[in-house]
């Protein structure tokens, strides 16, 4: 059961446009959200995060979008740059006293061309 | 300061063995959280660790072990592995509470390859 799903497995964008990664998730009980970027033989790194009570976060680059009626969320990526290429992974997380956990989707595959 | 630390890097089994994989979390950090990696599944959380205590658990069969040691290293081993084993196992850190609410810091991982 994927409660977290990134429906598209790769994704190719020019350099200098927006790249926008989707996610969706199925437990209402998600109430904080977090992208990571992953680099082949690297560990994934947290890029940016986004609390349940937020519609919107941006950080530079990076703007990731809540739609909670949808239980949809999105990364968008402006300009997007050829370092961007890598894998990009949704996580969602459900407070639970005082321990929680990731869960991931299958990651989205971005490739930024020149 | 230093990264978060795996080893070893690479492992080959075979089917029925058991393997132990190691991480050094980040200088002052306690929770310690182990993912399985695999092309189709994603990044599958399997437990993590606070204060030498397993906080919470993921979904996988008790094959799967962990702990953690007062300096906060945190070992997690796999018995009688199977081919379906074969993964990318990452170790990520955080200062303490909830690691949703912190940035958690990943391991370049230990790909483990089961023949």
């Amino acid at each position: 059961d994927q409660q977290v799903k990134q429906n598209s497995p790769s994704l190719s964008v020019q350099e200098g446009r927006i790249s926008i990664l989707n996610c969706d998730y199925t437990n209402s009980m998600f109430d904080y959200f977090l992208w990571y970027k992953k680099y082949p033989a690297e560990g994934p790194t947290f890029l940016i995060s986004i609390s349940s009570i937020k519609d919107k976060n941006e950080d530079g680059r990076f703007t990731v979008f809540l739609n909670k009626s949808a239980k949809h969320l999105s990364l968008h990526i402006v300009p997007s740059q050829p370092g961007d290429s890598a894998v990009y992974f949704c996580a969602a997380s459900a407070r639970a006293g005082t321990a929680s956990k990731l869960t991931f989707g299958t990651g989205t595959r971005l490739q930024v061309t020149l | 300061k230093a990264g978060v630390t795996q080893t070893p890097r690479y492992l080959i089994k075979t089917r029925g063995q058991q393997v132990t994989l190691s991480c050094s979390p980040i200088s002052g950090h306690r929770s310690v959280s182990w993912y399985q990696q695999t092309p189709g599944q994603g990044l599958q959380f399997l437990f993590e660790y606070f204060s030498e205590t397993q906080r919470n658990k993921g979904n996988f069969p008790g094959r799967f072990s962990g702990r953690q040691f007062s300096n906060s290293r945190s070992e997690m081993n796999v018995s009688t592995l199977e081919l379906g084993d074969s993964a990318l196992y990452l170790c990520a850190s955080s200062l303490e509470g909830p690691p949703v609410r912190n940035e958690q810091f990943f391991g370049p991982g230990t790909r483990l390859t089961v023949l």
